[in-house]
């Protein structure tokens, strides 16, 4: 399967807790996003990386979010002290030279 | 006002019935505009991009876009049950380096 690939599936922590989450673009895109999707929202931007640069991110984001994507191959979204706010679905997309992104399956936060 | 509007629905048609889903964008400069599909529990598919004023075919999906009312359909002619989804329309904002702007999304219920 040469599709987007997140891990883990699921991630249950308490608040407080740091969290990493991994995605594998498809192999031939420069282009890597993350994004976060709650219940009857639509995926909400949170940063955008071609490369290895990350050239975009949303005002919106927590000093808590970091992201990296070292030498331009797979990502990791960090959260640290987690809090119940951050429960959510977070989606790694990658994406060509043009503008059509690719999802991958998401990772499902749980912060209890 | 946000970004990307779209009525949350559900939408309910019967089989066979062309079902209408709509989309207004806030910012005139938008370049790009998207139809994304997501079942439930399943992260977003694209199902058609448009760049210009007019009509794309593709199947028995057709885009319209019309740049002076803000304004971005979908069209889908023989529902079939297994359109039932949610349809999430994405805009790319005028100055942005590649990320979309996502609406709720409207929910589409086709009955058999």
């Amino acid at each position: 399967d040469t599709g987007v690939s997140q891990n883990p599936r699921h991630k249950i922590t308490k608040r407080g807790q740091n969290v990493t989450f991994r995605c594998d673009p498809i192999s031939e895109h420069n282009r890597l996003y993350w994004y976060r999707q709650t219940l009857g929202q639509g995926p909400e931007f949170l940063t955008y990386f071609q490369n290895e640069a990350q050239l975009e991110k949303s005002r919106l984001l927590s000093d808590r979010f970091s992201a990296e994507r070292p030498k331009g191959s797979f990502s990791t979204l960090e959260i640290q002290r987690t809090e119940q706010g951050d429960s959510a679905m977070y989606l790694c997309a990658s994406s060509p030279s043009n503008e059509k992104l690719f999802f991958g399956s998401g990772t499902q936060l749980s912060v209890l | 006002q946000k970004e990307v509007e779209q009525n949350s629905g559900p939408l309910s048609v019967p089989e066979g019935a062309i079902a209408s889903l709509n989309c207004t964008y806030s910012d005139r400069g938008s370049q790009s505009f998207f139809w994304y599909r997501q079942y439930s529990g399943k992260s977003p598919e694209l199902i058609m991009f448009i760049y210009s004023n007019g009509d794309k075919e593709d199947g028995r999906f057709t885009a319209q876009l019309n740049k002076a009312s803000q304004y971005v359909s979908l069209l889908i002619r023989d529902s079939q049950p297994s359109d039932s989804a949610t349809y999430l329309c994405a805009v790319r904002l005028r100055g942005s380096q590649g990320n979309l702007i996502f609406g709720k999304g409207t929910k589409l219920s086709v009955k058999p």
